[in-house]
């Protein structure tokens, strides 16, 4: 079946670090691959998603790009501020039907001054 | 704007009893989810509804978890004689349900069984 398969973390940066959070997929056909975002105390909520092989989806300073030969969609960011620490989840979504997102284990990330 | 709404957003129950939660999804949105979200097992799949018909029951771990949406609104997921590992955070979604929608997310119930 489907799979995603995240960095494990926590991780832990320092403030305008730059981020970068592996995830790799395994899915028959051609999924949509997103990145979810749960800030402390709040709901999961869209980060940004990408449709298609080479798209490039980007958000708030967050950017990743669909990488079909290697089955990648890792989550990137120049430089990280502290309202950034989160738990961010890939996810991914056959285009075979209405099926429901798959998601990754989560990675923690903390930003500190 | 409202969101998805679950209630409560916190349930403490002794093992061997029954538990409702509750689920408002965003208005006009055909589509229901229900998640399970355990400390480091990240989201687990349970349900998930298309108008009131459930296509995916396949993520439902025991005979003891069923859920129900009516109206094309409401969803109850209901766990009866609740085991102490059924304590986790219990996430609802909704979407549009056309391809590509993207999921929004109430603030979950944090389930605990004693």
């Amino acid at each position: 079946g489907d799979s995603v398969t995240q960095m494990e973390g926590p991780v832990t940066l320092s403030e305008e670090a730059f981020l970068t959070i592996n995830c790799t997929y395994t899915a028959t056909g051609y999924p949509s691959l997103f990145w979810y975002v749960q800030y402390p105390g709040e709901g999961l909520q869209l980060l940004l998603k990408a449709t298609k092989a080479d798209d490039k989806g980007s958000n708030k300073g967050f950017e990743a790009t669909y990488r079909k030969e290697t089955t990648s969609f890792h989550l990137e960011k120049g430089s990280v501020q502290v309202s950034d620490s989160a738990v961010y989840f890939c996810a991914l979504s056959s285009n075979s039907g209405n099926t429901p997102l798959v998601f990754g284990k989560g990675t923690r990330l903390s930003v500190i001054a | 704007g409202a969101g998805v709404s679950q209630s409560p957003s916190n349930k403490v129950t002794e093992k061997g009893k029954d538990v409702e939660l509750r689920c408002d999804p965003i208005s006009g949105h055909t589509a229901l989810y229900w998640y399970r979200q355990s400390l480091g097992q990240g989201l687990e799949f349970l349900i998930y509804f298309q108008g009131n018909s459930a296509p995916d029951k396949s993520g439902l771990p025991s005979d003891r978890f069923s859920a129900e949406r009516t109206g094309g609104s409401v969803s109850t997921l209901t766990i009866q004689r609740t085991q102490q590992e059924d304590s986790a955070v219990y996430l609802c979604a909704s979407s549009l349900g056309n391809l590509n929608s993207p999921l929004h997310f109430g603030n979950g119930t944090r389930l605990t069984v004693t």
